[in-house]
């Protein structure tokens, strides 16, 4: 079945830091699945952070990026310098053809300043 | 914006009994969808219905209904609700074809 894996939390950084969070799918439903990644700040809903439909593209937002890699099935997180407003929790999620969207089981991510 | 609210919040229930989780969103979308999520875990899709009065499994549905009366309302009912259905809850909506999930605030279910 379609399935994706990412980085078990929590992850902890210095602010400034290089961030990277993996994430890796498989998707047997479909071949190009689109991919996403979910954000959860503190006391806030689950929202939308990127995402990309497109094999070989990136995606970016709030100085975060992602590439979706087909050859390693990967779609790994990644941002040069954190900022303590990046503390929050994480998710890698796929979308299938059959209009289902399967979540990671989430990455704290923990800032210190 | 999208606007996806649940009702309620947070709700206490006894075994056994009959619990149920209200969605309702105000943006047109096609799709909504029912997930729980337990500490520590994913999203795990319970439910997911595509039209009005129309529903479909998703990938852990024992023990659970649904119902999509309306394009603007996506219930999740527990006939019998059992100790390991505590969870949160969690509905979204999308625009087919999108991908991109709205999702509401979250219902935190205890059952005792």
């Amino acid at each position: 079945g379609d399935s994706v894996t990412q980085t078990e939390g929590p992850v902890t950084v210095s602010e400034s830091e290089s961030l990277i969070i993996n994430c890796t799918y498989s998707a047997t439903s479909i071949a190009y699945p689109n991919l996403f990644w979910y954000v959860r700040y503190p006391g806030e809903g689950l929202q939308l952070l990127l995402k990309v439909i497109t094999a070989g593209q990136k995606g970016s937002s709030r100085g975060f990026e992602a590439t979706y890699n087909k050859e390693t099935t990967s779609f790994h997180l990644q941002k040069a310098s954190v900022q303590e407003s990046d503390s929050a929790v994480y998710y890698c999620a796929l979308g299938n053809s059959n209009n289902r969207i399967f979540f990671g089981d989430g990455t704290q991510l923990v800032v210190k300043p | 914006e999208a606007a996806v609210t649940q009702s309620p919040r947070s709700k206490v229930a006894v075994t056994g009994g009959k619990v149920t989780l209200s969605c309702h969103q105000t943006n047109n979308h096609d799709y909504m969808y029912w997930y729980r999520q337990d500490t520590g875990h994913g999203l795990r899709l319970i439910h997911y219905s595509y039209v009005a009065d129309s529903t479909e499994k998703g990938d852990i549905p024992d023990g659970y209904k649904a119902s999509r009366p309306s394009q603007e309302n996506f219930s999740l009912i527990l006939e019998l609700a059992s100790l390991s259905q505590t969870a949160v809850y969690f509905c979204a909506s999308r625009v087919s074809g999108t991908g991109q999930l709205y999702f509401g605030e979250g219902s935190k279910l205890t059952v005792l």
